[in-house]
């Protein structure tokens, strides 16, 4: 267990439809990231809060939003979903120190798009 | 954040040392080497990351060349567990940044 939770764990949905995937970080930890692997791809950044404000952005689209809510747990939301949606989705978490911090990720939110 | 070069993949037989390359010659002195790993659609790990000195934990040990330009991890002992992607990652030392992955080295432990 690495301490960063994710729900949920698998999620079948379709075309059209929105979805909410939730992630809890470490116990500290102020930053939190979303990344999207889809099938056989690499890891893509989406987007980072740092204590509920935006802190950067990657390639997320636009129907794609997410806020990190005062306790510091995030959500990622997902809407008119589409099938290349289909992916896995990990939420990492990091400290507030300066210097070399570590991210942390967690065991990832699979998302089905049929 | 630099960018780095690692091989595609890799094989290493149980119980040898797995010794995983990575170019990064346009590294920053701002910046750090870390290594991620990623088993099979599990959420990637941390592994070990350094400055300019070489660095060991209870995974691995990380060798960073004197100019910094490149690096090795080494894992000592590989188990078929250690069977994973693995990622060289360089990231700026001011924190909290994010971690740009690339399409890192698949290792794969041979029984």
């Amino acid at each position: 267990d690495s301490g960063v939770t994710q729900t949920p764990k698998h999620l079948i949905t379709a075309t059209g439809q929105r979805v909410t995937l939730r992630c809890s970080p470490r116990s500290g930890d102020l930053s939190v990231y979303w990344y999207q692997q889809s099938l056989d791809q690499g890891l893509q950044f989406l987007i980072q809060y740092y204590n509920g404000e935006e802190r950067a952005k990657g390639n997320i689209l636009e129907r794609f939003s997410a806020q990190q809510f005062p306790d510091l747990h995030s959500e990622l939301n997902l809407s008119s979903l589409e099938l290349g949606d289909s992916a896995l989705y990990f939420c990492a978490s990091s400290g507030d120190r300066a210097g070399a911090n570590v991210l942390t990720f967690g065991a990832g939110s699979r998302l089905t798009v049929l | 954040d630099a960018k780095t070069t690692q091989p595609t993949s890799m094989d290493c037989a149980e119980g040898r040392a797995a010794n995983l390359p990575c170019n990064h010659s346009t590294i920053s002195g701002n910046e750090y080497v870390y290594w991620y790993r990623q088993i099979h659609s599990q959420g990637p790990q941390y592994i070990i990351h350094g400055l300019k000195n070489n660095e060991t934990n209870e995974m691995a040990s990380l060798i960073i060349t004197e100019d910094r330009k490149s690096s090795t991890l080494i894992l000592p002992h590989a188990t078929l567990r250690d069977t994973a992607v693995y990622y060289c990652i360089v990231r700026s030392f001011f924190g909290n940044e994010k971690l740009t992955f690339g399409t890192g080295t698949r290792l794969t432990i041979i029984p």
